[in-house]
């Protein structure tokens, strides 16, 4: 089973871009299908897109078409989350796991908070 | 959107006694290919959410077989059959048929 380890804490202001880090350990990285998914405080978790190494392409949730870029490096074996555009209601932990819709091993990263303050 | 509601909510429940939650779907979740991507979850405090069940019935590696998922097309539900103390968290319902991937609002199962 892949374990996920996401880059540390975001503080941002409003209008700017984050760009969070998972990098990927055992199983078959290029395989593997990464989803991003965040969770605001108190709310349930929102998938936001995800991405199999092997295609490239990524897949965005239309909320967030336009702010949201997924990719991933073989090479390092990592997958990103980049959103611009920050609002304050962006603020939330943001998750990336593993072939979470696949009838195979499900893997979590430990989260990476973003906080979108002025 | 595929909008998926849970019930209940929020779920009291005796340690060693067996508890149940329910979640619906707006659509059928049945796929083509006539499998169904309909998975649970729990998140326990402070923790990150932590797959139980897929497609349905299914139990991922480690999870203890007091837990079990049953139903078809619309209607799901997952089941412990006596719950212990570790069981204590939010509970959320995922479906993978339709993009986007959806959550449910999620059931908090504490200890009466």
């Amino acid at each position: 089973q892949v374990q996920l380890v996401q880059s540390g804490a975001e503080v941002k202001t409003p209008g700017s871009s984050v760009k969070v880090s998972c990098r990927a350990s055992g199983g078959t990285f290029t395989t593997s299908t990464f989803s991003w998914v965040r969770q605001a405080p108190g709310q349930g978790p929102e998938w936001m897109g995800g991405i199999v190494p092997i295609f490239a392409t990524a897949k965005t949730a239309p909320k967030f078409q336009g702010r949201l870029t997924i990719t991933a490096d073989e090479s390092t074996t990592t997958a990103y989350m980049a959103l611009t555009s920050l609002r304050s209601d962006d603020t939330a932990v943001y998750y990336c796991a593993t072939d979470i819709n696949r009838p195979v091993g499900a893997s979590w990263g430990q989260g990476t908070l973003v906080t979108v303050s002025s | 959107d595929v909008v998926l509601t849970q019930s209940p909510l929020s779920l009291p429940v005796t340690l060693g006694q067996p508890a149940s939650i329910s979640c619906t779907s707006s659509q059928s979740l049945v796929h083509s290919d006539g499998s169904t991507s309909l998975h649970w979850f729990l998140q326990r405090p402070g923790q990150s959410p932590r797959r139980l069940i897929y497609q349905v019935s299914n139990r991922d590696s480690g999870v203890p077989d007091r837990f079990s998922g049953s139903g078809s097309g619309t209607d799901f539900i997952l089941k412990i059959s006596r719950v212990e103390a570790e069981d204590v968290g939010v509970y959320y319902c995922m479906q993978g048929t339709h993009w986007p991937l959806t959550f449910g609002p999620g059931t908090k199962v504490d200890i009466k």
